[in-house]
């Protein structure tokens, strides 16, 4: 069984752009979360989706927004980008409930 | 607001020693569930064990084992023969009933030497 897929694996970016990142769920799963890793902040919740609504969000400011298709298949974008989001991001999908999240390798962002 | 402490920010250790690492939460929820994930050096963080509010049943796995006590908040988890390849960053972490929101510590980086 294929796991959580993140695209791309890297990604550098300069300030005032935006970018998109993509998540591939595990078959069969319907939520997928989203979450920040940096060296000072750790690992924080942006949002969740299931059902291609949004059900819990993060307190991250509205240049993140993210989405979800029909296939469960779910992008994050991130406007007018600052330094500081600069990081590990990490896609995790679950059957909700009491289920695991599992997570992908995760994109790692660099603003220049 | 719920919240996660792992104090022990890194740990040293020579292989098969044991090593137990420390989690200590908080919430106001009467359901929640607790998790270990292990990030190696590669990034992706790895499922390790789930419990929740109702089960402090603790269990051993292999090597690994997990000590969960709700009179004292803990979760604690302990590898037992460490083994180079034990080498990696431990997240605990917390999420309520009816939320898919993880709540994660700071993270063990734990470091197994040969």
């Amino acid at each position: 069984k294929a796991g959580v897929t993140q695209t791309p694996r890297y990604l550098i970016k300069t300030r005032g752009q935006q970018v998109t990142l993509s998540c591939s769920p595990i078959s069969g799963h319907r939520s997928v979360s989203w979450y920040q890793q940096t060296p000072g902040q750790g690992l924080q919740f942006l949002f969740e989706y299931f059902s291609e609504t949004q059900r819990n969000k993060g307190n991250f400011p509205g240049r993140f927004s993210g989405r979800q298709f029909s296939n469960s298949r779910s992008e994050m974008n991130v406007s007018t980008l600052e330094l500081g989001d600069s990081a590990l991001y990490l896609c995790a999908s679950s059957l909700a409930g009491h289920q695991p999240q599992h997570f992908g390798d995760g994109t790692r962002l660099s603003i220049l | 607001a719920q919240k996660v402490t792992q104090a022990q920010t890194e740990i040293s250790v020579v292989e098969k020693e044991d090593v137990t690492l420390d989690c200590v939460y908080e919430t106001r929820d009467t359901t929640y569930y607790l998790f270990w994930y292990k990030q190696p050096p590669s990034g992706e963080l790895v499922f390790l064990i789930r419990r929740n509010s109702f089960d402090e049943q603790n269990e051993i796995s292999g090597r690994y084992s997990w000590n969960f006590q709700k009179s004292t908040s803990s979760f604690n988890f302990t590898i037992t023969a460490s083994q180079v390849v034990d080498s990696a960053v431990y997240f605990c972490a917390l999420k309520q009933g009816g939320s898919e929101k993880l709540v994660f510590g700071k993270g063990t980086k734990l470091t197994v030497n040969p």
